[in-house]
């Protein structure tokens, strides 16, 4: 089982929708989790950063991570054409060294339509 | 404005010609990362570094070296270039190297090796 799985899409909404993308993990031990947007030809920016379960908002994103489920979530409300990009989950630990690295899902590539 | 930059941002070159992509930040950040990201396998960690002189490998170090001689750059060396290094690569930096402390990409450079 590798240790976090994302489903890569494509993913093609109409403009206007709520999408829902998310990724399950195995690592317990993992406390902070991210999201990142890539768009084409650019390197992943950092979109959302939470720390252990719970909910954060920061406009039409919405973060949600289950830690009892191994599952967390990115929420795009009224989706723009803008949000078109590859959207990676990561994780990762307060455990230093090698382990310590941020550990990244394949991303899911989303379009969305005008 | 607080960046990584990498260079070149495009490379074509042929099988054994040693190529060097450069890689630098100005954020003072301790850590940094080299990962390539090809279709259906996402970001896999080549080698990262936890300070100056201080270099280890990830996921995928065969073919690569790295040294990181001053805080703000490391520099991605392919001493025999084969095919299959043929990748996107990206620099990464962040003020910790622990899983709580998101990276910061460049734009990435792409290479083709034939």
């Amino acid at each position: 089982q590798k240790e976090v799985e994302q489903d890569p899409g494509p993913l093609s909404v109409p403009e206007g929708a709520i999408v829902s993308l998310n990724c399950t993990y195995s690592n317990s031990a993992f406390q902070y989790f991210m999201w990142y947007r890539q768009y084409s030809r650019k390197g992943p920016e950092l979109l959302m950063y939470t720390y252990s379960s719970g909910n954060k908002e920061d406009g039409r994103f919405t973060a949600q991570v289950d830690k009892s489920s191994k599952y967390i979530s990115l929420f795009i409300r009224d989706s723009q054409p803008s949000d078109s990009a590859t959207y990676l989950c990561a994780m990762g630990g307060n455990y230093g060294g090698s382990q310590g690295n941020l550990i990244f899902g394949k991303g899911t590539k989303l379009s969305v339509k005008p | 404005e607080a960046q990584v930059t990498q260079n070149p941002r495009y490379l074509i070159t042929v099988t054994g010609k040693k190529l060097t992509v450069t890689c630098s930040q100005n954020m003072n950040h301790e850590y940094m990362s080299w990962y390539r990201q090809d279709p259906g396998l996402g970001l896999r960690q080549i080698y990262y570094s936890m300070n100056v002189e201080v270099t280890d490998k990830g996921d995928v170090p065969e073919g690569y070296k790295v040294s990181r001689k001053e805080k703000r750059n490391f520099p991605l060396i392919l001493e025999s270039p084969s095919p299959n290094q043929t990748s996107l690569y990206f620099c990464a930096s962040s003020f910790l190297g622990h899983g709580n402390s998101p990276l910061h990409f460049g734009n990435g450079t792409r290479l083709t090796v034939t």
